[in-house]
């Protein structure tokens, strides 16, 4: 049981370019999620979804795009890198929003 | 809106000691979460609560709804436990979580 899998786990990009962040898992959970960490911060949220072919935007959506077209796969989108979106990304999924959450392993981000 | 504040920021702690981390937030909410963020980055889910006390192994987890608070206790500490945890409320049918800063435990043999 990988539980959710995260790739790539390191990338450094150069302002403008674009990149997609895959998480995929296999619990059959139906809430996903993607947050950032930022250095002495909390996670944020950035897009979410609670089951194939429904998104919504997070606290903070701005140059990231979601699709969710199965269940198991909810990748993240990032156009135009820009140096604000230096961070640690981590995927969660859940069964729904009444249960506890897996984390995949994260995905440290360096635009520069 | 809904914080959620976590104190200490950091907590140096001999092995054996019995740890508290206290987790504060302004809003009603459904439940909350304790995690456990190891030094290689990795998050994993600790507790889930709404109400009581929940307890697995040394760790233990209590929320007051009244006062809007939550601790988690460690007792017997030891260095494995060095960790970054962190404490987040979900207030939403999403599921979606508000996260605190994180509170950077180290615990020295």
């Amino acid at each position: 049981n990988a539980g959710v899998t995260q790739t790539p786990k390191f990338r450094i990009l150069k302002i403008g370019q674009s990149m997609t962040l895959q998480c995929t898992q296999d619990m059959n959970h139906n809430y996903m999620y993607w947050y950032r960490q930022d250095p002495g911060m909390g996670l944020k949220l950035i897009y979410y979804s609670v089951g194939a072919g429904i998104t919504d935007k997070g606290e903070v959506p701005n140059g990231y795009n979601v699709s969710r077209s199965t269940t198991e796969d909810f990748p993240l989108r990032l156009e135009l890198a820009a140096p604000s979106q230096t961070s640690v990304y981590f995927c969660a999924s859940g069964r729904d929003g009444n249960y506890g959450y897996t984390f995949g392993s994260g995905t440290r981000l360096t635009v520069v | 809106k809904n914080e959620v504040e976590q104190s200490p920021q950091n907590l140096t702690a001999q092995e054996g000691e019995f740890i508290t981390i206290n987790c504060s937030y302004s809003v009603g909410i459904s439940a909350l979460h304790w995690l456990q963020q190891h030094p290689g980055g990795g998050i994993v889910s600790l507790f889930m609560l709404s109400s009581g006390k929940k307890k697995h192994g040394r760790l233990i987890a209590t929320i007051n709804i009244q006062e809007k608070h939550s601790s988690l206790h460690i007792t017997a500490s030891h260095p494995r436990d060095s960790a970054v945890y962190i404490c987040a409320s979900r207030g939403g049918s999403q599921g979606n979580l508000i996260f605190g800063k994180g509170t950077k435990l180290s615990v020295k043999p």
